[in-house]
């Protein structure tokens, strides 16, 4: 699977959109991008995933650049209930490979 | 998706005794795999536990130390045997949704060896 690279932490005020950005150049052609949360204490959340369209869900927008070597995880009016780890995660096998993550702080 | 119960929750256990996780699936699943998640660290993946046959384990981790039991395909056990402090994290449950949303997590287990 394709090695992903996130910027170790990021913060966002409240109600204000939180764009997480992610590096997957080695992605292939059959690799889908997925993108998970996890809040403190808590296992991994599925929020999103695409493989080269935008995507839109009730959680939030992916957007996959036309190469497909890089991503970004869009949660559009960002609430404190949003602080977590965030990761991108670029698979196509069997089994999911985690990377170190975004951790995203919202503030007031 | 599928709901995952994870037992237990928590524990605290001497070094040099071992410890059994118990995941439970509330539908049949294919696939379920182990996660270690040391603190202040992201997930590392431990091994697929696959049914009727020897769990699949990624690099650095053996089956003396975490021997996976996977009796059918809605039930697996992951043992962490003759632990020691470096043992410390949470072990973590997942499952194949079998849609596009990916994998499942369950709650986790807090292991603290002293």
């Amino acid at each position: 699977d394709a090695k992903t690279t996130q910027p170790p932490s990021m913060d966002c005020a409240e109600g204000r959109a939180a764009n997480l950005p992610c590096n997957h150049s080695t992605i292939s052609g059959n690799e889908y991008v997925y993108w998970y949360r996890q809040i403190h204490s808590q296992g991994p959340q599925y929020i999103i995933h695409g493989l080269k369209n935008n995507e839109t869900n009730e959680m939030a927008s992916l957007i996959i650049t036309e190469d497909r070597k890089s991503s970004t995880l869009i949660l559009p009016h960002a609430t404190l209930r949003d602080t977590a780890v965030y990761y991108c995660i670029v698979r196509s096998a069997s089994k999911i490979i985690f990377g170190s993550g975004t951790r995203l702080s919202i503030r007031p | 998706s599928a709901v995952i119960s994870q037992k237990p929750s928590r524990d605290i256990c001497q070094r040099g005794t071992s410890l059994t996780i118990q995941c439970q699936v509330d539908s049949q699943v294919t696939m379920m795999f182990w996660y270690r998640q040391q603190p202040g660290q992201s997930l590392t993946l431990i091994a697929t536990a696959n049914q009727g046959s020897e769990a699949t384990y990624e690099s650095g981790f053996v089956i003396d130390k975490f021997p996976i039991s996977r009796p059918n395909l809605t039930f697996s056990t992951l043992t962490v045997s003759n632990m020691s402090p470096e043992d410390s994290s949470i072990y973590l449950c997942s499952v194949a949704s079998g849609t596009d949303y990916g994998y499942t997590f369950g709650s986790g287990t807090r292991l603290t060896v002293v």
